[in-house]
């Protein structure tokens, strides 16, 4: 039962253009999403975040929006640049549950930034 | 700031044979966790702690996995026995209080390999 799911499993962008890395989640209890990105032989490493009481979230170059309704959120990074090329984990958890802190994460997709 | 370290980095062994990984997370953080990523999933929830108590054991295989984490502060897993499925890396993460909080702090994970 794949609860959050990313359905590209990789992404190729121009340096320069948006990259835009999309998940969908299925359980409606979750209510704070979470974007991880990991480097080869390295742990990932948190991005960024938002709760479910907002629809987008922005840092720096990244962005994150999110659509409740469509059980929807996607990661806009721009301008990309070629140190931006990892693999980007979604991650969703509930945190009204008693597993506060569980965190149930997407296949993940690889994002390549080419100069 | 020290980064959560864990050991070994890689491991081969057998079927049948035991293993065990040892993490020590980030100084203060009360909340560790041991995550199982399997080649081309996200990683997946093995065990939670809460300074040493057991929060989250859910999706632990008890018939072959177990885990501890003594004064709340290191913590080890250990299979026995291995079997080939078993092949993955094992990420140990920490975060910081409150309780709850979603953003983890991985260390770099042991590759296991099982023949």
């Amino acid at each position: 039962d794949q609860q959050v799911k990313q359905n590209s499993p990789s992404l190729s962008v121009q340096e320069g253009r948006i990259s835009i890395l999309n998940c969908d989640y299925t359980n409606s209890m979750f209510d704070y999403f979470l974007w991880y990105k990991k480097y080869p032989a390295e742990g990932p490493t948190f991005l960024i975040s938002i709760s479910s009481i907002k629809d987008k979230n922005e840092d720096g170059r990244f962005t994150v929006f999110l659509n409740k309704s469509a059980k929807h959120l996607s990661l806009h990074i721009v301008p990309s640049q070629p140190g931006d090329s990892a693999v980007y984990f979604c991650a969703a958890s509930d945190s009204g549950g008693t597993s506060y802190g569980k965190l149930t994460f997407g296949q993940g997709t690889i994002l390549t930034v080419h100069p | 700031e020290a980064g959560v370290a864990q050991s070994p980095r890689y491991k081969i062994i057998e079927k049948r044979q035991s293993v065990a990984f040892w993490c020590n997370p980030i100084s203060g953080h009360a909340t560790l966790y041991w995550y199982q990523q399997i080649l081309g999933q996200g990683p997946k929830l093995l065990i939670q702690f809460q300074n040493n108590g057991v929060v989250d054991d859910s999706q632990l295989p008890k018939d072959r996995f177990s885990a501890e984490r003594l004064k709340g502060v290191d913590s080890t897993l250990k299979i026995q026995p291995a079997k080939l499925e078993d092949s993955a890396v094992y990420l140990c993460a920490s975060s910081p209080p409150p309780q709850g909080n979603e953003k983890l702090f991985f260390g770099s994970g042991t590759q296991l390999s099982v023949l």
